[in-house]
């Protein structure tokens, strides 16, 4: 289908890490990334992969790539309740300019 | 790092009524905007792209006379949601691509922080 899909909801404890999954659909996407989005706000870059990658590692935060699958994931480490927000994965899509798709956004809860 | 500026954060407007969210990129220029709508815990979802200079493209589904852009300059591209109904209540947001990046690679894309439509 056309949507990336995530899953909508995570909870955990603070200093557990999280791990967010997301599927997306375009295979030729050239690049995946990882927005954060805190109530009331706009979106902020976290994060982004070349399909060429299966791993990328940025301080806190490891995406993991299967391209096969189509499957892409967000590791945060030590998780802080400052992480609190909605995580969404978009996948690029090259229609002439890159177009961003959204997954469905999911929701981290992180408690003390 | 860049920074894109979009007003209202907030607006109530009465049904009927024509409302215009503004959307600017403060240090740097952007040939390219995009705007989006997101309702209540939904994923973003792109209306159009603004270009300066030229028209905008809609996506499938959204009214170009419904949803009115101009991108007049480098630096401002303006929504104008006419006769606003309750169904187009939305957090409507903008993202700005930096002139200078020419990278696939969307680092050079920056996001406003939202406007809350309200329409009674």
């Amino acid at each position: 289908g056309e949507d990336v899909e995530q899953s909508l909801f995570l909870s955990v404890r603070e200093g557990d890490s999280s791990v967010i999954n997301c599927t997306y659909t375009d295979s030729s996407s050239t690049y995946l990334y990882w927005y954060k989005q805190e109530p009331g706000a706009g979106l902020q870059l976290l994060t982004y992969i070349f399909s060429n990658m299966d791993m990328k590692q940025d301080q806190r935060l490891t995406v993991l790539l299967n391209k096969k699958d189509k499957h892409l994931s967000l590791r945060i480490a030590d998780t802080q309740t400052g992480d609190s927000a909605i995580y969404f994965c978009a996948e690029g899509r090259n229609t002439g300019f890159q177009k961003l798709v959204f997954g469905t956004g999911t929701r981290l809860l992180v408690s003390p | 790092g860049a920074v894109v500026s979009q007003h209202p954060s907030r607006v109530i407007c009465k049904s009927g009524t024509s409302v215009k969210i503004e959307c600017r990129s403060l240090d740097f220029q952007a040939t390219t905007m995009f705007w989006y709508r997101q309702f209540p815990k939904q994923s973003l979802m792109l209306m159009a792209t603004s270009n300066e200079g030229s028209k905008a493209t809609y996506e499938q589904g959204v009214e170009k006379d419904k949803f009115l852009i101009n991108h007049a300059s480098l630096t401002l591209s303006t929504l104008t949601v006419t006769s606003a109904h309750p169904e187009d209540s939305s957090f409507y947001i903008c993202s700005a691509r930096d002139v200078q990046g020419v990278s696939w690679g969307n680092e050079k894309l920056f996001f406003g922080s939202g406007t809350q439509l309200s329409v009674l």
